[in-house]
């Protein structure tokens, strides 16, 4: 069965960088975009980008452009997260979600989730 | 950037009633590119629908969606326990894809 199993909490200083890990297994690796959206406290989710499996091009929601990067390492079926120049509104649940093989951009399944907190 | 806004903000109804969400776009949706989710507490969205009435695998027929344009809706016809959460529409026509803020669906 899918499964997207994500790695641990994550306790940040403001201006630290925080890398989110999800590996992907039970399915065809290639076929399927990988999207991240977080979720603070209380919010509905917010759209942070996209990665392409093949290839490896993403793209990204204006408000993080400059401050996430999102790869992807197909030896082991694992795409990365990463936000640099962490801010205390930063503070919310990371989650990866995979896209439809060949559909628009909703969600079918979703990782556990990361939360990424502020230290402060 | 499409900001969608969900009205009621929290319905309370009981099992065996009928639900009806709303989530109102600020411009039209592309195409029929409007998807609802699912979230119980602690718990991660599950997709409910997509292409505005299209139920994703596995879920129930007491849950339809309907709609166009900028106007959608999400019914679920006779409310059961495991249906009181929260409810999130999501329009994926146009980046960045947005979500609403969410209807809580309680006893």
């Amino acid at each position: 069965q899918v499964q997207l199993v994500q790695s641990g909490v994550e306790v940040k200083k403001p201006g630290a960088s925080v890398n989110v890990s999800c590996k992907a297994s039970g399915y065809t690796f290639t076929n399927h975009y990988m999207h991240w959206v977080r979720q603070a406290p209380g919010q509905g989710p917010e759209w942070m980008g996209v990665i392409q499996p093949i290839g490896g091009a993403a793209y990204y929601a204006e408000r993080f452009q400059g401050r996430v990067t999102l790869t992807r390492d197909t030896s082991t079926s694992t795409f990365y997260m990463h936000l640099s120049s962490l801010r205390s509104d930063d503070t919310a649940v990371y989650f990866c979600a995979r896209n439809p093989y060949g559909s628009g951009s909703y969600f079918d399944y979703w990782g556990q989730g990361t939360l990424v907190t502020d230290s402060s | 950037e499409i900001l969608l806004t969900q009205s009621p903000g929290t319905l309370s109804l009981s099992p065996g009633e009928r639900a009806t969400l709303s989530c109102r776009a600020s411009q039209r949706v592309r195409s029929t590119f409007l998807a609802w989710y699912q979230q119980r507490p602690g718990q991660t969205p599950r997709l409910l629908i997509f292409g505005v009435s299209n139920r994703a695998t596995g879920i129930p027929d007491r849950f339809s969606g309907s709609g166009s344009g900028a106007d959608f809706t999400l019914t679920i016809s006779r409310l059961e326990p495991e249906d009181f959460a929260v409810y999130y529409c999501q329009q994926y026509g146009d980046s960045p894809y947005t979500f609403g803020q969410g209807t809580k669906l309680e006893i």
